[in-house]
């Protein structure tokens, strides 16, 4: 099956700073979606993006996937940042959740 | 407003009793799913529907079974529950086919004993 990784696994800021978050994927997927977990253990939907780049206020994603990686772009971060961001690749109705990036952003 | 249902929201159960997790969507979404959050495995696809009787196994379907008999619900059945089985559920649903945004519930936390 596919095989998803992110990178890294987990990631501390101090609260203003810029990060990226990196998946990558094994094989050719239709597929790809971004989510953030806030501490409360809701899944948020941030983008969803099997290609090209997209950007939504402070977060901007960009996916290559002829060389199956996606990039997670968070700038001027803030504590409601924190917790853990999965990415999901799939082809069809299956869906494979990388293990998650959690980001703990201090005030 | 636009949301996932799940219910209930928490349940604890003894091995062996059969119990339904319920998942309603409001969007009229083609494409509903459900996964399993464990501590140091992550999220896991149990099971998926394209549409009006049409389910598929994902990653862990064993122990548990679906139905799509109606758009807006898929609830996940287990019909005899084993501790292993104790996990963090969650109900998602996208339209076209999985090809769009998913949207997730807000989860079933379900201890079996």
């Amino acid at each position: 099956g596919i095989q998803v990784e992110q990178s890294p696994p987990d990631l501390i800021l101090q609260e203003g700073a810029n990060s990226t978050l990196r998946c990558n994927f094994s094989d050719s997927v239709n597929n790809l979606q971004w989510f953030h977990q806030n501490p409360w253990g809701q899944l948020i939907n941030l983008f969803y993006i099997p290609s090209g780049t997209k950007q939504n206020g402070r977060l901007s994603a960009t996916t290559v996937a002829t060389e199956r990686y996606s990039l997670l772009y968070i700038s001027s971060s803030q504590t409601t940042d924190s917790g853990v961001y999965f990415c999901a690749v799939g082809r069809g109705g299956k869906l494979i959740f990388g293990q998650g990036t959690e980001l703990s952003v201090k005030p | 407003e636009a949301q996932v249902t799940q219910n209930p929201r928490y349940l604890i159960t003894v091995t062996g009793k059969k119990l339904t997790v319920t998942c309603s969507q409001n969007m009229n979404h083609e494409y509903m799913s459900w996964y399993r959050q464990d501590p140091g495995l992550g999220l896991r696809q149990i099971y998926y529907s394209m549409n009006v009787e049409v389910t598929d196994k994902g990653d862990v379907p064993e122990g548990y079974k679906v139905s799509r008999k109606e758009k807006r619900n898929f609830p996940l059945i287990l019909e005899s529950p084993s501790p292993n089985q104790t996990s963090l559920y969650f109900c998602a649903s996208s339209g076209q086919g999985a090809g769009e945004k998913l949207f997730f519930g807000s989860g079933t936390q379900l201890s079996v004993l």
